[in-house]
């Protein structure tokens, strides 16, 4: 079994969709986690960071931490065509970036 | 600023040979670290330089090895390709080894 599990979808959503993406860990260590977004032929790029549990926003863009169900979330508002990409979790048990675990990602696809 | 880079971005080699993959990091980040992505594992971590000392090495065999440079330019070499190393490979930058990673495109290797 993975580390961390992530659904690899497609996930496709019409644009103005909340969209729902949800990453599953087995590791009680890791206190650092992050969203990345892919697009193609490109490499990822930090959407979010939190640590340990909890809520954070930007934008339109929400991360969510539970530690206590080892599962945590990102939640897109209004999504839009352009945020159609392939989305990775990410997580960490030591300070900051070191040695990041990732989830295989899942393919969002947001239809005008 | 330039951001990082990776080449060759397309690779094709045949099994047995060795490869030497290369990344230029964002101007004045000390911290180089390398990933392997493919689509059954997702992304993990081969291992990371900090002002040219490895600091973090993930769990490949000893084929896989990297290095980096006083300029903090960092090479990655795989000796006896296997048809599984065929994957892109993507190189992160950081000011330091606990700050944000800002990845480059990747190099696409294709091992046949």
């Amino acid at each position: 079994q993975k580390e961390v599990e992530q659904d690899p979808g497609p996930l496709s959503v019409p644009e103005g969709a909340i969209v729902s993406l949800n990453c599953t860990y087995s590791n009680s260590a890791f206190q650092y986690f992050m969203w990345y977004r892919q697009y193609s032929r490109k490499g990822p790029e930090l959407l979010m960071y939190t640590y340990s549990s909890g809520n954070k926003e930007d934008g339109r863009f929400t991360a969510q931490v539970d530690k206590s169900s080892k599962y945590i979330s990102l939640f897109i508002r209004d999504s839009q065509p352009s945020d159609s990409a392939t989305y990775l979790c990410a997580m960490s048990a030591t300070t900051g970036f070191q040695k990041l675990v990732f989830g295989t990602g899942t393919r969002l696809l947001v239809s005008p | 600023k330039a951001g990082v880079t990776q080449t060759p971005r397309y690779l094709i080699k045949t099994r047995g040979q060795q490869v030497t993959l290369s990344c230029s990091p964002i101007s004045g980040h000390r911290s180089v670290s390398w990933y392997q992505q493919t689509p059954g594992q997702g992304l993990q971590f081969l291992f990371e330089y900090f002002s040219e000392t490895q600091r973090n090495k993930g769990n490949f065999p000893g084929r896989f090895s990297g290095r980096q440079f006083s300029n903090s330019r960092s090479e990655m070499n795989v000796s006896t390709l296997e048809l599984g190393d065929s994957a892109l490979y993507l190189c992160a930058s950081s000011p330091w080894n606990t700050d944000t990673q800002y990845f480059g495109p990747g190099t696409r290797l294709t091992v046949l």
